[in-house]
């Protein structure tokens, strides 16, 4: 199985600020990468597929990046409604593997 | 646009059959637009991908759980469903149905709610 490792585990950040997450796959995945925001009690939602393409009617301010085994999910300014849990995922192979989450809190 | 709702019972005895439906709207199973997925998160957790299926029948399951998987489709009802036998504690968690879209990287771009599945005598 590919393993999805993100970092970080969580952080602390503010309305406004430029927040980056990562994430590595444990061998080349090439752009099979998909990112997932998910709130409290609610199902994750698709932000970005194919590693850097916006779903339909998510905000600009999120864009994604790289290929191989490093990734990187940029939200350029944060807004209270991005509060939330991120996950990776790839589908270069089965099973489809996730990473273990982003967790962004209010400083 | 596609909806998806899960239904089943909350609370299964260790050892029994887990039986979860999702019931498809705003689109047919039959449609070959998409695999038809299962997820699950147990509590305070990450994304587990259990398995899917696409209209013709043919399915992909996580080997992890392979051996007590079944998904199936009923294009009568517009539904598909999962089953997963032998349940232990460990499957205790919220169930969630999605769409897998090919033309999106395989994403699951459409999920249900999700059900919470407790296993518990």
């Amino acid at each position: 199985d590919i393993q999805m490792t993100q970092s970080p585990s969580s952080l602390s950040a503010s309305v406004r600020d430029r927040v980056t997450i990562t994430c590595r796959a444990s061998q080349s995945i090439a752009n099979y990468l998909n990112w997932y925001q998910q709130k409290p009690g609610k199902a994750p939602k698709l932000l970005i597929y194919a590693a850097s393409t916006l779903q339909r009617g998510v905000p600009s301010r999120f864009s994604g990046s790289g290929s191989g085994t490093d990734f990187t999910l940029t939200i350029s300014s944060l807004q209270p409604e991005d509060f939330a849990t991120y996950y990776c995922q790839q589908t270069y192979s089965s099973p489809r593997t996730f990473g273990q989450g982003t967790k962004v809190e209010i400083k | 646009q596609v909806q998806l709702q899960e239904s089943g019972p909350g609370l299964v005895k260790p050892s029994e059959t887990l039986s979860l439906t999702c019931t498809v709207s705003g689109g047919s199973v039959s449609s070959g637009s998409y695999y038809w997925s299962w997820i699950r998160q147990p509590p305070g957790k990450g994304l587990d991908w259990i398995g899917y299926i696409y209209y013709s029948g043919s399915t992909n399951y996580n080997p992890s759980l392979k051996s007590r998987v079944t998904i199936s489709v009923d294009t009568s009802k517009n539904q598909f469903s999962l089953k997963l036998n032998s349940v232990t504690a460990a499957d205790t968690a919220v169930y969630y149905c999605a769409t897998l879209d090919p033309s999106s990287s395989d994403a699951f771009d459409i999920w249900g709610q999700g059900t919470m599945v407790t296993v518990s005598s």
